[in-house]
């Protein structure tokens, strides 16, 4: 059902790096900025990257974005046991008049 | 701060209605542009619809899966969200959550949960 594809999950071992990938079309990513949400066990999500590449203040900036395309990025570097979370995309769909989620991914620190 | 502090959820039947309600602080709600969220269990999110400030003209959109069945409102004079969903089925299961719209979805709630069963 969710129009953005992103992987199940990613994992890594403390102080690696990450990268979470968000696949559109040219209807949303291709001509919309892409926003990421991280959420912890339990807990609502929290805005983590908005307008592609930009954080919010008090957002680590071991956390970036990137769009290119129809796709879209968020990588973690110098991962921290406190990263594990699941992580959505989200961007606006013109086609559908509608926001879009991306499928979600589940990031577990080895 | 913004706070956005959902209400209303619970069990109900197929078919059944539930109307949830989201009291907001925080910021001017009037001129704010409310979206609601869900997350069914183990699940990704899902926008649900959202309305616009009244200054906008204050119309709402809804996505297709709850388009004809869930309706969204707001009472600027109690800084107050609504959601009515009818007609509801066993795969409205979920967590719903009222955000904020800043330009982007920047705020969300605590949730409630709604659970569609027999």
């Amino acid at each position: 059902q969710s129009v953005l594809t992103q992987p199940p999950s990613a994992s890594g071992t403390p102080g690696q790096r990450v990268t979470i990938s968000c696949s559109g079309s040219r209807s949303n990513i291709g001509i919309n900025s892409v926003n990421w949400y991280q959420q912890l066990p339990g807990t609502a999500p929290k805005l983590f990257i908005y307008h592609n590449n930009q954080r919010p203040s008090g957002v680590p900036d071991r956390f970036s974005g990137s769009k290119s395309g129809t796709s879209a990025s968020l990588a973690i570097s110098g991962l921290q046991s406190e990263d594990e979370a699941d992580y959505h995309c989200l961007t606006w769909d013109d086609s559908l008049h509608g926001y879009v989620f991306g499928t979600g991914t589940r990031v577990t620190v080895l | 701060e913004v706070k956005l502090v959902e209400s209303g959820g619970g069990l109900v039947k197929p078919g059944g209605s539930l109307r949830l309600s989201c009291a907001a602080s925080g910021f001017t709600f009037n001129t704010a542009w409310m979206s609601w969220v869900r997350q069914a269990p183990g699940k990704g999110l899902e926008w649900v619809g959202r309305i616009k400030g009244k200054i906008d003209g204050g119309t709402a959109d809804y996505p297709a899966p709850v388009r004809g069945r869930f309706t969204i409102s707001r009472d600027d004079s109690k800084n107050t969200l609504y959601l009515q969903m009818n007609s509801l089925k066993t795969e409205d299961t979920a967590v719903y959550y009222c955000v904020r719209e800043s330009d982007l979805i920047d705020s969300w709630g605590q949730g409630t949960l709604v659970t569609v069963s027999s």
